[in-house]
């Protein structure tokens, strides 16, 4: 079985900052993704960023980045230049690589972060 | 991307009964997924479900207590049976339409259904 790991519960920063939320995983697969979700108040959960974990580069999105290290099995999301509009839980999310599709998602506690005026 | 609606979108029901959670998809997938958010918790994964086949269940959750359907490419339900107050939660549908997004294997989560049981 796989875990994921998010250890900040919560994150505060002024806008127009850049934060980095942490992530860290443990898996025995050596095929899967890595996805990072926004959850707002709405709660409607939206998919912020993904990775594939056999591919080096790192997944880039706008603003929002990752530092993908395999061998440390860390997951790391960055948010430039933070919007008002980007308060809400992240959740760091793991798939395995079934090959015929989809698996269902393991996530992380999640991270409440808030971007202040 | 899927549109996913499901119905209700809340609701209140009292110890000992059992409430059934629809789910609507604007296309025909494959795979649907449901997943249990607890209060103040992370999501984790009921059980996945697949059109004429049987649904899978993950660890601790047992089909008695969580029947699924899914007649169809767009359709599925799970039930909440036997409700206690520790099922109060947020239960949400996902599907994986491989293709269709710029993110392949994405899933795309529907709104939730907030249950609270008394």
């Amino acid at each position: 079985a796989q875990t994921v790991t998010q250890s900040q519960p919560e994150m505060s920063v002024q806008e127009a900052e850049t934060v980095t939320l942490s992530c860290t995983y443990d898996t025995s697969e050596n095929n899967y993704y890595l996805f990072w979700y926004k959850q707002p108040p709405s709660r409607q959960m939206i998919l912020v960023i993904r990775q594939e974990a056999y591919k080096q580069q790192n997944a880039t999105e706008n603003r929002f980045s990752v530092n993908f290290q395999k061998a440390a099995k860390s997951f790391s999301l960055k948010i430039s230049d933070s919007q008002l509009g980007d308060t809400a839980m992240y959740f760091c999310a793991f798939m395995k690589g079934s090959g015929g599709g989809a698996d269902g998602l393991t996530f992380g506690k999640g991270t409440h972060l808030i971007i202040q005026p | 991307s899927a549109v996913i609606s499901q119905k209700p979108s809340r609701d209140i029901c009292q110890r000992g009964t059992s409430l059934t959670i629809q789910c609507q998809v604007d296309s025909q997938v494959t795979m649907m997924f449901w997943y249990r958010q607890q209060p103040g918790q992370s999501l984790t994964l009921i059980a996945t479900a697949n059109q004429g086949s049987e649904a899978t269940y993950e660890s601790g959750f047992v089909i008695d207590k969580f029947p699924i359907s899914r007649p169809n490419l767009t359709f599925s339900t799970l039930t909440v049976s036997n409700m206690s107050p520790e099922d109060s939660s947020i239960y949400l549908c996902s599907v994986e339409t491989s293709g269709v997004s710029k993110f392949y294997n994405e899933q795309f989560f529907g709104p939730g259904t907030r249950l609270t049981v008394l």
